[in-house]
């Protein structure tokens, strides 16, 4: 399987925990994107990368939210001390550097269904 | 303000019936356009997306959308939906002026089919 691959699928954490999770992009992809999607809701951007370099990163990033892509490869999102307002489906895509707005194509992954009780 | 509005949160069609799910923007410049399909436990699928040019854009599964610059809307249409096109819809854009392809979607639309 070449597509954006996401670990864990499920997460269930209690309130005050630290969570991390892992996205492998699509191989040679540059661009890497992280997005949050609450239920009835549509995605929402968190951040993106260029490479290793996070370029943006949205209000909706919290201090307690952390983003790495260290070697321009697989990215890590963590939340620390996880609230129940963090339950959500975190979904990561990557696409090429010549973007959308051309012919290539955003890949999402399936997400990680984050569970704060 | 800018955004992307789909205003059926939910939409039931019968198996063979045609289908429309509607999609509106507020942007000052004609947004990069997209249709993405969500099923249960999958990622988001690219159905199709309008840059420019012809304003019919036909996409994947047989769906198509139009493009009306006047009524700044980019409705989904297909002739006629199966049972496994049961799925949540989200229309998106890339506002034409941003350089980092960040898309903003809207809040979907949850298809239901009857048998």
């Amino acid at each position: 399987d070449t597509g954006v691959s996401q670990d864990p699928r499920h997460k269930i954490t209690k309130r005050g925990q630290n969570v991390t999770f892992r996205c492998d992009p699509i191989s040679e992809h540059n661009r890497l994107y992280w997005y949050r999607q609450t239920l009835g809701q549509g995605p929402e951007f968190l951040t993106y990368f260029q490479n290793e370099a996070q370029l943006e990163k949205s209000r909706l990033l919290s201090d307690r939210f952390s983003a790495e892509r260290p070697k321009g490869s697989f990215s890590t999102l963590e939340i620390q001390r996880t609230e129940q307002g963090d339950s959500a489906m975190y979904l990561c895509a990557s696409s090429s550097g010549t973007g959308i707005t051309t012919n290539e194509k955003l890949f999402f992954g399936s997400g990680t269904q984050l569970s704060v009780l | 303000a800018q955004s992307v509005t789909q205003p059926d949160i939910h939409i039931t069609v019968s198996e063979g019936a045609s289908l429309e799910l509607r999609c509106n923007y507020s942007y000052g410049a004609t947004p990069y356009l997209f249709w993405y399909v969500q099923s249960p436990g999958q990622g988001l699928q690219l159905l199709l997306k309008y840059f420019s040019g012809d304003t019919l854009v036909q996409g994947i599964k047989g769906f198509e959308a139009e493009f009306k610059r006047s009524q700044s809307s980019f409705n989904l249409r297909k002739p006629s939906v199966h049972w496994s096109d049961a799925a949540e819809y989200f229309c998106a854009v890339v506002p034409s002026m941003n350089r980092d392809d960040k898309i903003i979607f809207g809040k979907g639309t949850r298809l239901h089919i009857l048998p």
